[in-house]
């Protein structure tokens, strides 16, 4: 299995609403990734699990709150988010520092 | 010094055509450069990719060009076709989890 899924596809929430985004891989990839991608932008580096603690936060805002179960899942919760957070929130994995990261196919997010 | 330089930022290209897509880079540190192709509303999706030991590396009608001395790369798609319109983005690893994306290149092959 050489697949990365994320649920759900696409979410619409106000902004007093709380919501989760949930990414699984079966690949055995030790690493995870939230990336935020703006339309026409590269992807963008918002966090990064490593053996499922967390390595990098990029300066996220609180209302963005990742969590790691186990190795194979991934969720990012998300809390009085603002319209600009409208985006398409990607995960990827990969193994632990050997290059190639494979993404999922993203959230769809609208704030209204 | 964490720059990826993407050029053209936009390529239209001829069925069966060359595109050709550009990437420079300052850091002589980073040490793996993988291409992604993504279509509207889908997750980018890992192309080809090379080492900084390897001049070029090509998969199907997907050619990687590597210049070490120049720090420049290149994506070369031979034989274009409509269903490669895309966008496609270049990437260094800094080898701490942390990929430095280029900019990306919308790609239009005409039938």
């Amino acid at each position: 299995d050489t697949e990365v899924t994320q649920t759900p596809k696409h979410l619409v929430m106000g902004m007093t609403n709380k919501k989760s985004l949930k990414c699984e891989q079966h690949m055995g990839h030790r690493a995870m990734y939230w990336y935020k991608q703006k339309a026409k932008k590269p992807p963008e580096l918002m966090f990064v699990y490593s053996y499922e603690k967390l390595s990098i936060n990029e300066s996220v805002p609180s209302r963005f709150s990742p969590e790691c179960p186990n190795s194979s899942l991934l969720n990012l919760h998300l809390h009085a988010l603002q319209p600009e957070d409208s985006a398409l929130y990607l995960c990827a994995s990969s193994r632990p520092l050997e290059g190639e990261q494979f993404f999922g196919p993203g959230t769809r997010l609208t704030v209204l | 010094q964490q720059q990826v330089k993407q050029s053209p930022q936009s390529l239209i290209v001829q069925k069966g055509g060359i595109s050709i897509i550009n990437c420079a880079y300052e850091n002589t540190a980073f040490d793996y450069f993988p291409w992604y192709q993504q279509f509207p509303g889908k997750g980018p999706a890992l192309l080809i990719a090379i080492r900084p030991d390897v001049s070029e590396k090509k998969e199907g009608r997907f050619t990687i060009s590597f210049n070490k001395s120049a720090k420049q790369f290149s994506l070369h798609i031979m034989d274009s076709q409509p269903g490669d319109s895309a966008t496609y983005f270049c990437a260094a690893d800094t080898g701490t989890y942390k990929y430095i994306f280029g900019t990306g290149t919308r790609l239009k092959v005409l039938a």
